[in-house]
């Protein structure tokens, strides 16, 4: 198993310009996630999915968007950059809580820079 | 609303000596999950070990411990014998599970900065 996957793992951006940071999870997973981790702080959820096409919100999540249209995928888009989504993106996953571990298995990061 | 202190931001110890990284959190459920994570300098997230609010039995694994007391609201993780690879950001998180939703969120601490100098 790969386990989580992210791509890419770093990108420069211009203010304005969109992209969209790739999450794969190959151990079929209902639950996944999305953490942004600013320098000297935890990390902090952007936005989860409890499974294929069911999305919502957490702590951060103004300027980002996210889809699930399939188990093992969880896109984030990013539609109008900004200096201040200059951060680290962890994706991770999770196994519904009656199917095993809590534990929440990451990504090795993307490293987005906005320029 | 949930929330974890690690008031420790950056420890440096010498190789072989012991340390203990604090936590403390805070929530109004009566069930939930602590756990511990470590980021290495390559910058992924390690899981090292999770308890539930209903066993308060410390845990040994290694030169690793955890102490927790519901009492105190603490969750301290102490290294023994600490080695230069154990340098490394070390993160406490809070698991609040959503009955309806079904999912969780994990609160994080801001982190240890934790250097074991040679």
């Amino acid at each position: 198993n790969a386990g989580v996957t992210q791509t890419p793992k770093f990108r420069i951006l211009k203010i304005g310009q969109s992209m969209t940071l790739q999450c794969t999870q190959d151990m079929n997973h209902n639950y996944m996630y999305w953490y942004r981790q600013d320098p000297g702080m935890g990390l902090k959820l952007i936005y989860y999915s409890v499974g294929a096409g069911i999305t919502d919100k957490g702590e951060v999540p103004n300027g980002y968007n996210v889809s699930r249209s399939t188990t093992e995928d969880f896109p984030l888009r990013l539609e109008l950059a900004a200096p201040s989504q200059t951060s680290v993106y962890f994706c991770a996953s999770s196994p519904r809580r009656d199917r095993g571990s809590l534990e929440q298995f990451f990504g090795p990061g993307t490293r987005l820079t906005v320029l | 609303a949930q929330k974890v202190t690690q008031a420790q931001t950056e420890i440096s110890v010498v190789e072989k000596e012991d340390v203990t990284l604090d936590c403390v959190y805070e929530t109004r459920d009566t069930t939930y999950y602590l756990f511990w994570y470590k980021q290495p300098p390559s910058g992924e997230l390690v899981f090292l070990i999770r308890r539930n609010s209903f066993d308060e039995q410390n845990e040994i694994s290694g030169r690793y411990s955890w102490n927790f007391q519901k009492s105190t609201s603490s969750f301290n993780f102490t290294i023994t014998a600490s080695q230069v690879v154990d340098s490394a950001v070390y993160f406490c998180a809070l698991l609040q599970v959503y009955s309806g939703a079904g999912s969780y969120q994990l609160t994080f601490g801001k982190g240890t900065k934790l250097s074991v100098i040679p």
